[in-house]
């Protein structure tokens, strides 16, 4: 089945204490993205990834860090969470381009973190 | 820069009435357009796109989506709603050649039995 794996699907932890949130695709897409969802702001871009070894912010990329060592992996870091990251994520993936190539993204079902 | 805006937090209509939920948007250059739709629990489903051509699109489970360039608006229509329809509606645009994608805030829609 095709599909994209977010692991944990709800993480609780403390300000300060590095963690990595996993995603993997199966369907060998090129394009790899990371949002948070928010009340009221909708889904926010936070990293993308056009290919192995290539990455670049979004929109809101500031305490975040991603790698793209294998293209069916774009793991989040999170080197020091703080509190306003918490949020629920969601990674997704795209074939060639991704959405400026007008491919639709599918997504993971979501991690949801509480930093305390 | 790009923006979507969805002026309608909640939509409630009684089943079996058409649907509508509201996108309008703000590109330079040629609109990509998309509506996804989100079910609690889950990630955001692909529901259809606008790309060039036609302005009526078809999508999933019976949507349909009107693209109106002069208004700048590709609201989400459904003929006859269902309580399964009940959910959280995304629309989205990028344009071409672009790598990121702007998401709408989001519009609950609640279809009352």
């Amino acid at each position: 089945e095709a599909q994209v794996t977010q692991n944990p699907r709800y993480l609780i932890t403390v300000t300060g204490k590095k963690l990595t949130v996993t995603c993997s695709q199966n369907m060998n897409h090129e394009y790899m993205s990371w949002y948070r969802q928010d009340p009221g702001l909708g889904l926010r871009q936070i990293y993308y990834s056009m290919n192995v070894e290539v990455t670049d912010k979004g929109d809101v990329p500031e305490g975040y860090k991603v790698s793209r060592k294998e293209k069916r992996n774009f793991p989040l870091i999170l080197e020091s969470p703080s509190p306003n990251q918490t949020s629920l994520y969601f990674c997704a993936s795209s074939l060639g381009r991704g959405p400026g190539s007008n491919q639709p993204q599918h997504f993971g079902d979501g991690t949801r973190l509480s930093i305390l | 820069a790009q923006s979507v805006a969805q002026p309608e937090d909640q939509v409630n209509v009684a089943e079996g009435n058409p649907l509508t939920v509201k996108c309008t948007y703000s590109v330079s250059g040629n609109p990509y357009l998309f509506w996804y739709v989100q079910y609690p629990n889950r990630g955001l489903q692909f529901l259809l796109k606008y790309i060039t051509g036609d302005n009526l699109v078809k999508g999933s489970y019976g949507f349909e989506a009107e693209f109106n360039k002069s208004q700048t608006s590709f609201h989400l229509k459904k003929p006859s709603a269902l309580v399964s329809d009940s959910a959280l509606y995304f629309c989205a645009v990028t344009e071409t050649g672009a790598n990121n994608l702007f998401f709408g805030t989001g519009t609950r829609l609640t279809v009352i039995p």
